[in-house]
């Protein structure tokens, strides 16, 4: 079985750039959500997309957008990057039952500068 | 969303001790919780999970007991060994685990003493 796995690890971009990160889903899962970890607090929720479309957001600007693919990996695009934009981005996927706990991959790390 | 907290931000333990991790949430409509585990360098690893309608649920070593009265949840590691240091994390949810993410806490830093 395949873990969830995540491109790149770590990433450094200037200001006012975007970025998009990548996210391959644990196999047998068609549910994907993308979490921001700044240093030293928990994991804040994104969104989540299944069936290739944006099921669920969080509290985060429109400049977060994201994708599924039909084999249900992802990507995360942020538009217009800030400071404060600095974190690690997780992603986790899942199965769409509701007994199902997300499993993570190991993020990747973004610095804007 | 209401928030997910953590008594302690440290916990120290002796090696072979067991460990209790404490989690505080303020969401009565939560139904669903859950314990990461985060090794540095690493994302969250999945502990064991436990819906609102059981009061404790046991894995390997593991033990999660929820309290719906005072909305208390704590992980119990039986007979803690050095690969247990890490960041401890309860997340919650109110909606069956579904489309409105998992809220998080701050996170517990358990250490292992020899």
């Amino acid at each position: 079985e395949t873990g969830v796995t995540q491109s790149p690890t770590h990433l450094i971009k200037t200001r006012g750039q975007q970025v998009t990160l990548r996210c391959s889903s644990q196999s047998g899962h068609n549910t994907v959500s993308w979490y921001q970890q700044a240093l030293g607090q928990g994991p804040q929720f994104i969104f989540q997309y299944y069936r290739e479309e944006e099921n669920g957001r969080g509290n985060f600007p429109p400049r977060f957008s994201g994708l599924q693919f039909p084999n249900y990996s992802s990507e995360l695009n942020v538009n217009a990057l800030e400071l404060d934009d600095s974190a690690l981005y997780l992603c986790a996927s899942s199965f769409s039952g509701v007994n199902s706990p997300l499993h993570f991959g190991n993020g990747t790390r973004l610095t804007v500068t | 969303g209401e928030s997910v907290g953590l008594h302690l931000p440290t916990l120290s333990v002796q090696e072979g001790d067991n460990s209790i991790i404490n989690c505080a949430y303020s969401n009565s409509a939560s139904d669903y919780f859950i314990w990461y585990k985060q090794e540095s360098g690493k994302g969250p690893q999945f502990i064991i999970d436990i819906r609102s309608n059981m009061d404790k649920r046991q894995g390997q070593r593991v033990t999660v007991l929820l309290n719906k009265t005072v909305k208390h949840l704590s992980l119990q590691i039986a007979a803690t060994q050095p690969g247990d240091s890490a960041v401890y994390f309860c997340a919650e949810n109110d909606r069956g685990g579904g489309a409105d993410g998992l809220t998080f806490g701050k996170g517990t830093h358990l250490i292992i003493q020899p």
